[in-house]
């Protein structure tokens, strides 16, 4: 069946303007997850959403950053005004629920480059 | 909070040799353990788990992982390495108290010489 799915694969962006990241989960995933690849580095955590609970947001690094997810399914992060430490593998990652031990499925990530 | 650390962010190995990839944790309550490997522009997979149920752990692609609550490791190991297995490896950490996010340690790439 059909994984998670990122768009766009990549985005290069000029500092300063505004970027859209889209995740569709898999079909029937109540849980749904944003982290961030710098590189060479491990995943750092940003946001989780659960089902129509107020999402744990505490891993956004400023309020330049935000997410929503619309009808429990589709996500967007929205970072604005980029800098160029925002330059990073951004995925996103699904489970069946927010069981501990249900493994993540992750997308193949979006490479944002801010130049 | 909780934390993971693996020690190593570059591991080179010949072919058929034992694949050792360190991983040592902190958690404030009993964690879940997650082995993930990522290939070059893909998404992490899921290798193995630990959820509190045996601590030998045997995952896909002949790897496995034991659970040492006295060391707080959890170290993956193949017994013979395929040039297939050239990625990058993370462990994890699930700590409930964290919100049932993942932890992830700063990753391990491994190296497979013919």
């Amino acid at each position: 069946g059909a994984g998670v799915s990122q768009s766009p694969s990549n985005k290069v962006t000029e500092k300063g303007k505004d970027v859209e990241l889209r995740c569709d989960p898999i079909s029937g995933h109540t849980a749904l997850y944003w982290y961030r690849q710098r590189l060479g580095q491990g995943l750092e955590f940003l946001i989780y959403f659960q089902g129509n609970s107020a999402p744990d947001k505490s891993g956004l690094p400023s309020d330049r950053f935000s997410a929503e997810r619309t009808g429990g399914s589709v996500s967007t992060l929205t970072i604005q005004r980029t800098q160029q430490e925002d330059s990073a593998v951004y995925l996103c990652a699904s489970s069946l629920s927010p069981d501990r031990g249900l493994p993540l499925h992750f997308g193949n990530g979006t490479r944002l480059t801010v130049t | 909070a909780q934390s993971v650390t693996q020690l190593g962010s570059h591991v080179s190995v010949s072919e058929g040799a034992l694949v050792l990839l360190r991983c040592n944790y902190s958690s404030s309550v009993p964690p879940y353990l997650f082995w993930y490997v990522q290939y070059p522009n893909q998404g992490l997979q899921l290798l193995l788990k630990y959820t509190s149920a045996a601590t030998l752990v045997k995952g896909i692609n002949d790897f496995e992982a034991e659970f040492k609550k006295s060391e707080t490791s959890f170290h993956l190991t193949k017994p013979s390495a395929h040039m297939s297995d050239a990625a990058e490896y993370f462990c994890a950490v699930s700590d409930q108290a964290a919100g049932n996010k993942l932890t992830f340690g700063g990753g391990t790439r491994v190296l497979v010489k013919p």
